[in-house]
């Protein structure tokens, strides 16, 4: 049982490019969230996606787009890459309602440095 | 605004004693709050969690407490060993919203043999 799996771990990326981040869990989760880790920030909600077929911004959505695949698929782009977006990123899912006993899982998390 | 405060970047505590991490928030739409540990290269991993209809939860040797009316939870690890020696992070939550957690920004515990 995989859990929750992201692609690529580690990309290092120039100034102006693109690219996704792939996420995928076996979990038959409903909800789906993207995160970033800064040091000194904690984790901050980038987007999330409670179901299939929504998405919506979390606390630092601007400079990425999100797109929820199906129900085991949330992808993160960054459209036009920047140094400030440089960042480990964690694809994150959980069953809808957090109530006590459930929770939100984490994958192993992608490394982005944008120079 | 950071709603979820962790205001101790790091601790160091004796291998065999208590360790104590705290935690404070700002929203009193939050009731539902989680630990998570993070160890280096890996993604965070859930701990214990407490609802706020209750003030202490306990799981072996991790404990949470709260007190709504400072607004504050704390994570207690007794005893401590080595391989406790993490990133700790407190989540909060507000149920009746989407579900969506708010971190803190981590504390580094270290524990020494």
């Amino acid at each position: 049982n995989a859990g929750v799996t992201q692609t690529p771990k580690f990309q290092v990326l120039k100034t102006g490019q693109s690219m996704t981040l792939q996420c995928a869990q076996d979990m038959n989760h409903n909800s789906m969230y993207w995160y970033r880790q800064d040091p000194g920030m904690g984790l901050r909600l980038i987007y999330y996606s409670a179901s299939e077929g929504t998405t919506d911004k979390g606390e630092v959505p601007n400079g990425y787009n999100v797109s929820r695949l199906n129900k085991r698929e949330f992808s993160l782009r960054l459209e036009s890459a920047a140094p400030s977006q440089t960042s480990v990123y964690f694809c994150a899912s959980s069953v809808p309602g957090l109530t006590s006993g459930n929770t939100i899982y984490f994958g192993e998390g992608s490394w982005l440095t944008v120079v | 605004d950071q709603q979820v405060k962790q205001n101790s970047p790091s601790l160091s505590v004796q291998e065999g004693r208590i360790s104590i991490l705290n935690c404070d928030y700002t929203n009193s739409m939050f009731d539902y709050f989680l630990w998570y540990k993070k160890y280096p290269a890996e993604g965070p991993t859930f701990l214990i969690s407490i609802s706020s209809i209750k003030d202490k939860n306990e799981d072996g040797r991790f404990t949470v407490f709260l007190n709504k009316s400072a607004k504050h939870l704390s994570l207690h690890i007794v005893p401590s060993q080595p391989g406790d020696s993490a990133v700790y992070f407190c989540a909060a939550s507000a149920l009746q919203g989407a579900q969506k957690l708010v971190f803190g920004q981590g504390t580094r515990l270290t524990i020494n043999p």
